[in-house]
């Protein structure tokens, strides 16, 4: 029943390893986004595909490549992680890009 | 810079007391969108108010849109333990560049 699933929940990794975070929706949507909310709780966007297709793509270093299989999937492949890339990563969908999003509970990422 | 901000950063009530937070906002908006979120859990939808919109309610939530003022507020009325939560603000921008741009929330702490 779940509308936005993200795994993993939890994710601890040594700085320099390759992870990626999965993130389905069952909502039927068009739009799909990857957020980071920092250690002070701000949402900052990263990404933003539009049936599978990259809409926004806001600063972010380019270890960073999100993947869009199909319309219901958005995955965030990161590369060679970074001490500052602690933080929790956000999945979301809506149905047009300035409508109501519906979030996934988010994939805590911790690098050792 | 941030699009919304809101105020206060913190808020610590009294259960059945009124709760009211500010979001504040720079450029031309279509809507303004209010999100909860709980602790360790993903946002989630409350209430969405157009640009041409001055208020707005939905049970015990009361949001007001001041164009001009380019503010909006989010009233809790009654407030229970379980409001318990981060409440952030979005704009849903307007132009091409459509995405929602949220702020760093308003934590409320309701006593019981």
């Amino acid at each position: 029943d779940t509308a936005v699933s993200q795994t993993p929940k939890y994710l601890v990794t040594q700085m320099g390893n390759d992870k990626s975070i999965k993130c389905e929706q069952n909502l039927g949507h068009d739009t799909m986004y990857w957020y980071k909310q920092d250690s002070k709780k701000f949402l900052k966007i990263m990404f933003s595909y539009n049936n599978k297709e990259l809409i926004i793509n806001e600063t972010v270093p380019n270890r960073f490549s999100p993947k869009s299989p199909d319309k219901a999937h958005l995955n965030l492949h990161i590369n060679s992680l970074e001490l500052g890339d602690s933080a929790v990563y956000f999945c979301a969908s809506s149905q047009v890009m300035d409508q109501p999003q519906h979030f996934g509970d988010g994939t805590r990422l911790s690098i050792l | 810079s941030q699009q919304g901000e809101e105020d206060p950063q913190a808020l610590s009530i009294q259960e059945g007391e009124n709760a009211t937070m500010n979001c504040s906002y720079k450029t031309s908006i279509n809507n303004l969108q209010w999100y909860r979120q709980n602790s360790g859990r993903g946002l989630v939808h409350l209430i969405l108010i157009r640009s041409n919109e001055r208020e707005k309610h939905s049970g015990r939530l009361r949001v007001t849109l001041d164009t001009s003022k380019k503010s909006s507020s989010l009233l809790i009325t009654a407030s229970r333990a379980a409001d318990t939560a981060s409440y952030f603000c979005a704009t849903g921008l307007s132009g091409s560049a459509r995405q929602l741009t949220f702020g760093s929330g308003t934590q409320l702490t309701v006593l019981p």
